[in-house]
């Protein structure tokens, strides 16, 4: 089945420590983004990336890196310098992400970080 | 700076009555136009959109919602509402401009009484 796949679906991080997500697409779609969802806040645009090899902050990008290295993939790291980092993360992805939008932008599962 | 607004956090109906989720947003262009559901603990599926084509959008699970420019309002409305439906939902737009980016309203809780 076609879709986006986000692992781990949960994960706990101790002080200090850099921990990675991932997100896989088999949808061949050229863009991703990665958002922060907080209770009450909606979600938040951390990162996109509109093809491979390029990335864009997003709203709240300090604390987080990420790559695109491949199309179908697009790994969010949340580094030690994110001082408030447990939230629900939701990986997506969208056809493309050029200004000729309008696309539906798709999303997966979701991930919970719980800093411990 | 395009925002989003979604009236009231938390919205009650009881099983059969009218659901209308409200969401207003703010942009002289009107800008693409999502709405998505959220159930606990899952990602986002979307509703239905509206890109300039028929101001009265259908979607799935007997949503519809209607564009309004002269109210900035893309309100969101099913006739007669499920116990299925409890779950929140997320009023969206993509500025025209801005490439393929969602900006999203703060949510609005739907919940559904026997």
């Amino acid at each position: 089945d076609g879709g986006i796949t986000q692992s781990p679906k949960y994960l706990f991080r101790k002080e200090g420590q850099n921990v990675t997500l991932s997100c896989e697409q088999n949808l061949n779609h050229d863009a991703m983004y990665w958002y922060r969802q907080d209770p009450g806040q909606g979600l938040r645009l951390i990162y996109y990336s509109q093809i491979v090899n390029d990335f864009q902050k997003g709203d709240i990008a300090e604390g987080y890196s990420v790559s695109r290295e491949k199309k179908e993939s697009f790994p969010l790291t949340v580094t030690s310098a994110q001082k408030n980092p447990t939230a629900f993360y939701l990986c997506a992805s969208s056809i493309t992400g050029g200004t000729a939008s309008g696309n539906t932008i798709y999303f997966g599962e979701g991930s919970w970080l719980t800093v411990v | 700076a395009q925002s989003v607004t979604q009236l009231g956090s938390h919205v009650s109906v009881s099983e059969g009555a009218l659901v209308l989720l409200r969401c207003n947003y703010s942009s002289s262009v009107p800008p693409y136009l999502f709405w998505y559901v959220q159930y606990p603990n899952q990602g986002l599926q979307l509703l239905l959109k509206y890109t300039s084509a028929a101001t009265l959008v259908k979607g799935i699970n007997g949503f519809e919602a209607e564009f309004k420019k002269s109210e900035t309002s893309f309100h969101l409305t099913k006739p007669s509402a499920h116990m299925s439906d409890a779950a929140e939902y997320f009023c969206a737009v993509t500025p025209r401009n801005q490439g393929g980016k969602l900006i999203f309203g703060q949510g609005t809780e739907l919940s559904v009484k026997p």
